[in-house]
């Protein structure tokens, strides 16, 4: 599986936008991808997903790099309840299962 | 409309004993997966079903643990002679066939003394 790289942790203030980075340096051509989130004692939440164009839907939007080896996740306006663990998962177009790592716990400041 | 259900929320057990997790994924979706998360950690992939038949049980750790879904919609999870190491939330998803979105329900929280 190819892997991605996030950072452990960061924090907002709330109103203000988040921009959470995933590094995949291994993706391959036929790699979505997707970002998925997990609210405290709850099961993940799909997100966003692309595959070469930036992405934009009602949750937030995704901008991936030109050559595909990294991506951001914004959240343009955080609030309290975005506060989760935040998924990035590469995902082979013809694959159906996902594979979390560690992930990105976002904190909002009121 | 209803999202996906896991019963019981919370199952303490002990070493030894047999224990099963349903999972009533969403109306008409047909794949179903089965993960496992623990404290700390993202959740892992166990089982995928595309109706009624397991077309992926890689992720199974070892015999002690087998699923079903008989008329492929509700799905069982079994664990046979339950270790202290399987102690985890065991979350359940599901998605249409075209299977961009996993829907995951809340899990059940496993507990073995």
């Amino acid at each position: 599986d190819a892997k991605t790289t996030q950072p452990n942790s960061m924090e907002s203030n709330e109103e203000e936008p988040v921009h959470l980075p995933c590094n995949h340096s291994t993706i391959s051509g036929t790699d979505y991808i997707h970002w998925y989130r997990q609210l405290p004692s709850q099961g993940p939440e799909y997100v966003i997903h692309g595959l070469t164009s930036n992405v934009n839907n009602r949750m937030a939007s995704l901008a991936i790099a030109e050559d595909r080896k990294s991506s951001t996740l914004i959240l343009h306006r955080a609030t309290l309840r975005d506060a989760a663990v935040y998924y990035c998962i590469l995902r082979d177009r013809n694959d159906y299962k996902l594979s979390f790592g560690a992930g990105t716990t976002v904190t909002v400041r009121a | 409309g209803a999202g996906v259900s896991q019963t019981p929320s919370n199952k303490v057990t002990e070493k030894g004993k047999y224990v099963e997790l349903r999972c009533d994924p969403i109306s008409g979706h047909t794949a179903l997966y089965w993960y496992r998360q623990s404290l700390g950690q993202g959740p892992e992939f166990l089982i995928y079903f595309q109706g009624t038949g397991a077309a992926d049980d890689s992720g199974l750790p070892n015999d002690r643990f087998f699923a079903v879904r008989p008329e492929g919609s509700v799905s069982t999870l079994k664990i046979q002679r339950t270790e202290r190491g399987d102690s985890a939330v065991y979350l359940c998803a599901s998605s249409s066939i075209s299977g961009n979105e996993q829907f995951f329900g809340p899990g059940t929280r496993l507990t073995v003394l």
